[in-house]
């Protein structure tokens, strides 16, 4: 099983502000099938990258992803008051499919 | 676009069986997806609890193997979930999701359902 391990586990910023939050794995996530879900409260987590790098339907510029291997990053370029949020990434190339325990950003 | 919506008991009695269905509309259950149930404990983190292809093909997190059950209703189109011999622990959101096969990050969620496990 893949275990991903997401540092820090929060992240106090102000708007406007960048955001970058760090994913790793136990073993390489072959073809980059790294994905990034930001979920708010009471609410489903929303594909946001995938591919480690490719912004999903509808994603603002200001979210970018990268990485392989092991070491995968989410960074947010200027924090819009939406973004406040919990962020979590997720491997979809072995079975069990897992994701890390989450990062949240929080408002500072 | 696919939706999707669970739907099923709030509440399980300890060492009874959640059963949750997760119906599909704009798509159909047949198309080449992986049916996922994903859960939520309150306060925590996103579990995978397995996937499901319109064939019966599963796979499990073998966490919960030896209590998960998935299966496709075609003429329905919807799929579903049980999970037998529950306990507090088991108490969390149930979400549906979908990814396609060969690249199945999770592009659709429903909204989640709560499951209380409480006598």
């Amino acid at each position: 099983e893949i275990v991903l391990t997401q540092s820090p586990g929060t992240l106090s910023l102000s708007p406007g502000e960048r955001a970058t939050l760090s994913c790793r794995a136990t073993q390489s996530v072959t073809s980059n099938y790294l994905a990034w879900y930001q979920q708010k409260p009471g609410q489903a987590p929303r594909l946001l990258i995938y591919g480690a790098s490719i912004r999903a339907t509808g994603i603002p510029d200001r979210f970018s992803g990268s990485g392989s291997g092991t070491d995968f990053t989410l960074t947010i370029s200027r924090l819009e008051p939406e973004d406040f949020a919990v962020y979590y990434c997720h491997q979809y190339i072995s079975s069990p499919r897992t994701f890390g325990q989450g990062t949240k950003v929080e408002i500072k | 676009q696919v939706q999707l919506r669970e739907s099923g008991p709030g509440l399980v009695k300890p060492s009874g069986t959640l059963s949750l269905t997760c119906g599909v509309s704009g798509g159909s259950i047949s198309s080449n997806n992986w049916w996922n149930w994903v859960r939520q404990p309150p306060g925590k983190g996103l579990e995978w609890i397995g996937e499901i292809y319109h064939s019966g093909t599963t796979n499990y997190n073998p966490s919960l193997k030896t209590r998960v059950t998935m299966s496709v209703d075609k003429s329905k189109n919807y799929f579903s979930l049980r999970l037998s011999s529950v306990t507090a622990a088991d108490t969390a959101v149930y979400y549906c999701a979908t990814g396609i096969v060969g690249a199945p990050r999770l592009n659709y969620w429903g909204q989640g359902t709560l499951v209380t496990v409480s006598s």
